[in-house]
């Protein structure tokens, strides 16, 4: 099965812009979770969506949100970007949700913010 | 605030010897999963021991987990150059909707030749 897949690799924004990334789970996994990187949060959750539904959320603001579609690939938006957006986005894909099962991620997006 | 504390935060070693690292939670917990991160990159899986389990391995891997004193440790055996890498430790709170899978903030392998 080839593996979880996200685009684009690499993004540069300004701020106030907004972005959506994307996120392409294993074939037959239903959820999809995305989690942001920096050095000094580390990793932090940011949602999970199981068919199409968004069943978990992290202590984000309302700038960051996320869709899931029926093939259940999923984006998730940033508006209005402020540098403290840079950061490696990862998406991380499982077959039952990330309480009870494996999560396999993606390679990640690198965000940076100017 | 993180809900996994790694321990210790960086680890040097030569090839061939082994690394234990070890994770502190504060929760209940359905499952903890280690996973393994190179310079940057995505996360990939190692292992994930549930909450009525005690011990598990991997080819070189082993994880065992204590419920009762909220902590988990990895031991790699014989590490080798290319376990060079940072490990995070995630766990799954037990029950509690609109929970999330969190992360802590990782130990930092380096194994020399």
């Amino acid at each position: 099965k080839a593996g979880v897949t996200q685009t684009p690799r690499y993004l540069i924004k300004t701020r106030g812009q907004q972005v959506t990334l994307s996120c392409s789970p294993i074939s037959g996994h239903r959820s999809v979770s995305w989690y942001q990187q920096t050095p000094g949060q580390g990793l932090q959750f940011l949602f999970e969506y199981f068919s199409e539904t968004q069943r978990n959320k992290g202590n984000f603001p309302g700038r960051f949100s996320g869709r899931q579609f029926s093939n259940s690939r999923s984006e998730m938006n940033v508006s209005t970007l402020e540098l403290g957006d840079s950061a490696l986005y990862l998406c991380a894909s499982s077959s039952g949700g990330l309480l009870t099962d494996t999560q396999y991620f993606g390679p990640g997006t690198r965000l940076t913010v100017l | 605030s993180q809900q996994g504390e790694e321990d210790p935060q960086a680890l040097s070693i030569q090839e061939g010897e082994n690394a234990t690292m070890n994770c502190s939670y504060k929760t209940s917990i359905n499952n903890l999963q280690w996973y393994r991160q190179n310079s940057g990159r995505g996360l990939v899986h190692l292992i994930l021991i549930r909450s009525n389990e005690r011990e598990k391995h991997s080819g070189r891997l082993r994880v065992t987990l204590d419920t009762s004193k909220k902590s988990s440790s990895l031991l790699i055996t014989a590490s080798r150059a290319a376990d060079t890498a940072s490990y995070f430790c995630a766990t799954a709170p037990r029950t509690q909707a609109g929970t999330a899978l969190i992360f802590g903030k990782g130990t930092t392998l380096s194994v020399s030749s």
